[in-house]
């Protein structure tokens, strides 16, 4: 099984300011995907084949990366980019997901 | 505009069993596959298995053979997923989500607690 692992765990950005999240896999996968879960909704696809937007996604949100690093990056924060966010691979059976990012506002 | 509505939550006892429904609207049912996904605080988010719509082939995580068993209904553009020796461990959110680069809409979620 694939593990993904995010970091960092908890992260806190004032409105305006750059935030990156890491997902490191402990074997090589060929894309990454990015989700953002706010409380009390369903996870919502933001960033799929590890660089593509999704459908309705703002263009602060991009994502980066190959083989076991990967990235997703807020480019200036804003307050409704507060959510948990999880990296999922598809490489591989189990398809896994990392343990997430807390964001929240400064 | 593309739906997945799940059942309402369940209060199940353990030994037992229970099905879950999450029926799509909005695009043609067999065009995608459909995803079960579980949701703990604990564990987080954790891949069940994938069902093909047309053809009903699935393929599921170790983790989940002989707990989960995916079914669908192309009648109705329902999908199912029946848990079967519920445990507290399968206590969770149980999430249905559709596979398009990603899974790209997922279901409301329905929450399943098992308690005596």
């Amino acid at each position: 099984e694939i593990v993904l692992t995010q970091s960092p765990t908890t992260t806190a950005a004032s409105p305006g300011e750059k935030v990156t999240i890491t997902c490191l896999a402990s074997s090589s996968v060929s894309n990454m995907y990015w989700y953002q879960q706010k409380s009390g909704a369903s996870p919502k696809l933001l960033i799929y084949s590890t660089s593509s937007l999704a459908s309705g996604v703002p263009d602060r949100f991009s994502g980066s990366g190959s083989g076991t690093s990967y990235s997703l990056t807020i480019n200036t924060m804003e307050a409704e980019d507060a959510a948990t966010y999880y990296c999922q691979q598809w490489s591989s059976n189990p398809f896994t997901f990392g343990s997430g990012t807390k964001l929240e506002i400064k | 505009q593309v739906q997945l509505q799940q059942s309402g939550a369940e209060l199940v006892k353990p030994g037992t069993s229970v099905k879950l429904s999450c029926k799509a609207s909005g695009y043609t049912f067999t065009s995608n596959h459909m995803n079960w996904i579980k949701q703990t605080t604990g564990q987080g988010l954790e891949w069940i298995g994938i069902i093909n719509p047309g053809s009903g082939g699935t393929s599921y995580n170790v983790k989940f053979k002989g707990k989960a068993t995916l079914t669908v209904d192309k009648s109705s553009s329902t999908a199912f997923m029946q848990l079967s020796s519920l445990t507290p461990e399968d206590s969770a959110v149980y999430y249905c989500a559709r596979s398009h680069s990603g899974f790209d809409y997922w279901g409301q979620g329905v929450m399943v607690t098992v308690s005596s």
